[in-house]
């Protein structure tokens, strides 16, 4: 069983396209996350959600709106995409008190062209 | 403002060598530390985290870690590199309650 799922697992789109992540996690957490990593591999905070409420909302173009339905899921759809939005982006979940590590899925790679 | 610093970009070691990965970090209070390992085109894996207690923690695939306070560090560690544990190695810290902080993320290479 995936504990944190995302897909798709590769896009590859024009410039000025609309695209969108998906993400699901069965580890109960009540916590989920989107991180970029970019070319350099750094990891930046996105966005974040706690029981489908925003916690987190980094600096990020007003393009990228997340949206969580549920606890257990979290998308990432992204407007008007445009070159420098090629990275590879991770959805991970947690639990928000305590001392829990986050969990990974595998990454979505983006490559606007 | 809180951060997590990896001081080196890539650590070269000799197969069967001791590792260490560097990290140091400026948090307010007392955080959580953890260490994590991101194989090419994989997620990242977690490996260890401190909590509290024993400042050696040990963790998945024979890694360790050592806690100094005083220095305000988190040194990952491994008796015997091995060439699969060539990877990419990230430090994260998380104040209770709040976000995590990822450092930038070390190249560790392991030479047969």
């Amino acid at each position: 069983d995936t504990a944190v799922s995302q897909t798709p697992k590769y896009l590859v789109t024009q410039m000025g396209n609309d695209k969108s992540i998906k993400c699901e996690q069965n580890l109960g957490h009540d916590t989920m996350y989107w991180y970029k990593q970019d070319s350099k591999k750094f990891l930046k905070i996105m966005f974040s959600y706690n029981n489908k409420e925003l916690i987190i909302n980094e600096t990020v173009p007003n393009r990228f709106s997340p949206k969580s339905p549920d606890k257990a899921h979290l998308n990432l759809h992204i407007n008007s995409l445009e070159l420098g939005d090629s990275a590879v982006y991770f959805c991970a979940s947690s639990f928000l008190a305590g001392a829990g590590e986050l969990f990974f899925g595998e990454g979505s790679r983006l490559t606007v062209l | 403002a809180q951060s997590v610093a990896q001081p080196e970009d890539q650590v070269n070691v000799a197969e069967g060598n001791p590792l260490t990965v560097k990290c140091t970090y400026s948090v307010s209070g007392n955080p959580y530390l953890f260490w994590y390992v991101q194989y090419p085109n994989r997620g990242l894996q977690f490996l260890l985290k401190y909590i509290t207690g024993d400042n050696l923690v040990k963790g998945s695939y024979g890694f360790e870690a050592e806690f100094n306070k005083s220095q305000t560090s988190f040194h990952l560690k491994k008796p015997s590199a091995l060439v699969s544990d060539s990877a990419l190695y990230f430090c994260a810290v998380r104040i209770p309650g709040n976000q995590f902080y990822f450092g930038t993320g070390t190249s560790l290479t392991v030479i047969p």
